[in-house]
């Protein structure tokens, strides 16, 4: 079955530095994934759709200077923490779909926990 | 914008009974579809049934079956025969078929299995 995969599962980093997440489609190609974050004990929460080959979306409210999206192939994502804060503290778990088509099921990856020191 | 609400935070069910995830959505859209994801400790993010609007039918899966309300916009989740492994939070979740494959999710229902 498809599978999408996360990297890192879990990083530590100090306030002010940056990480880079990554997200690919493991036996599928993906023209749109998707990255959402959870704060504990909380639901999901779409930040934004990773366009391949162009610009993503970011949804309201998310700051696209400081989550940066690149979707270079149609397997891989990646989202940046730019300037990381404790508040970014999250999990961030990203989704896609093999073909884009509306009745596929989306596959998730298994999350990446980042704490901010 | 839709909205989809869960009223129950959490729930805890015998292991074998049948325990019953409300979930309710506002949306002025006639085209969509509704999910319900398991997450366990994991964190993992599991699809456990698939609902598209235009089907009356109610969508089951093994153990698990919906009653789709679509006038009412409601869409509970039924987990018959409880067992350990069903112990999860359960998010409700909507897609308007217009906008790709966003996903709009409701709070999550934790539910515990009790042996």
């Amino acid at each position: 079955g498809a599978v999408v995969s996360q990297h890192p599962s879990w990083v530590i980093c100090k306030s002010g530095t940056s990480v880079k997440i990554e997200c690919r489609s493991l036996d599928f190609q993906a023209t749109t994934m998707f990255w959402y974050r959870q704060f504990p004990k909380q639901s999901l929460m779409l930040m934004a759709t990773s366009n391949e080959g162009s610009k993503a979306t970011y949804e309201q409210g998310v700051e696209k200077d400081k989550f940066l999206i690149n979707h270079a192939s149609l397997t891989l994502s990646t989202l940046t923490v730019t300037s990381a804060h404790p508040e970014d503290s999250s999990f961030y778990i990203c989704s896609a779909t093999p073909g884009g088509i509306y009745n596929s099921p989306l596959h998730f990856g298994n999350g990446t926990r980042l704490t901010v020191t | 914008a839709q909205t989809v609400t869960q009223s129950q935070p959490e729930m805890s069910v015998q292991e074998a009974e049948t325990v019953t995830l409300s979930c309710t959505y506002d949306t002025s859209e006639n085209n969509y579809y509704l999910f319900w994801y398991k997450q366990p400790p994991s964190r993992q993010m599991i699809l456990v049934i698939r609902q598209e609007a235009y089907k009356q039918q109610n969508a089951t899966e093994n153990r698990f079956s919906v009653n789709f309300q679509k006038a009412a916009k409601s869409f509970s989740l039924k987990i018959s025969d409880s067992q350990l492994g069903d112990t999860a939070m359960y998010f409700c979740a909507f897609m308007r078929r217009a906008a790709g494959n966003k996903l709009t999710f409701g709070g999550g229902t934790r539910v515990l299995v009790k042996p």
